[in-house]
């Protein structure tokens, strides 16, 4: 298996652009995650969805934050406008069970997007 | 606020020692129990999962649950320079999201 697929890796961007994330869980995952990672902050779940359906978006930091989940094998984060407090790292992770408890909740992260807002 | 607390470190072991990790958590009705490890730039990787009380081992690793204290270790045995990494206790909520601690780094010595 390919594992989880984040694209772009890097994303450097001015202040007041459009930044779209993207993700490919891994196939049969049922729930996927977006996550942020900062020094100061650590990891922070931003939205979660199970069966394409976003379940909790309470971690999504402000309006400007926007998820996605048309299929089960892709994902999109978009952030509009961008603020340099946005840079951080984003992770995209999937799991296969969610809800059921146990191994299930086993999360599996992609690389990770690192963005830089200038 | 369901919480999950590590120290942050950096923990410091020479090489061939044992490191322990600590994390306890707030939640008692909480059932499963994760360790991650992320090395610098990477992603968090699943390292140990446990369930019940007592001691799992995993090769060179061991996870300690402690229900009724509501604290979980890992154990390194004779840990090696590429051990040094960012350790993650990450514990599920009721709605089975991951709550996570914010890591301890831990430096092996040669």
């Amino acid at each position: 298996d390919a594992g989880v697929i984040q694209s772009p890796r890097h994303e450097v961007t001015e202040m007041g652009q459009e930044v779209t994330l993207r993700c490919k869980p891994i196939s049969g995952h049922n729930s996927l995650f977006w996550y942020r990672q900062t020094m100061m902050r650590g990891l922070e779940l931003l939205i979660y969805f199970n069966n394409n359906v976003p379940i909790d978006d309470s971690g999504m930091p402000e309006d400007r934050f926007s998820a996605k989940m048309p299929n089960a094998s892709f994902s999109t984060l978009k952030i509009q406008p961008s603020e340099p407090r946005d840079s951080a790292v984003y992770f995209c992770a999937s799991s296969n069970g969610v809800g059921t408890g146990g191994s299930t909740d086993t999360q599996y992260f992609g690389p990770g997007t690192r963005l830089t807002v200038l | 606020q369901k919480e999950v607390e590590q120290n942050s470190g950096p923990l410091s072991v020479p090489e061939g020692a044992i490191a322990s990790l600590n994390c306890t958590y707030s939640d008692r009705g909480s059932q499963s129990f994760f360790w991650y490890r992320q090395y610098s730039g990477k992603s968090p990787e699943l390292i140990m999962s446990i369930y019940s009380n007592g001691d799992k081992e995993d090769g060179r690793f061991t996870a300690q649950l402690n229900k009724a204290s509501q604290y979980v270790s890992l154990l390194i045995r004779d840990s090696q320079p590429s051990d040094s990494a960012t350790y993650l206790c990450a514990v599920p909520d009721s709605n089975y999201q991951l709550i996570w601690g914010a890591g301890t780094k831990l430096i092996i010595k040669p």
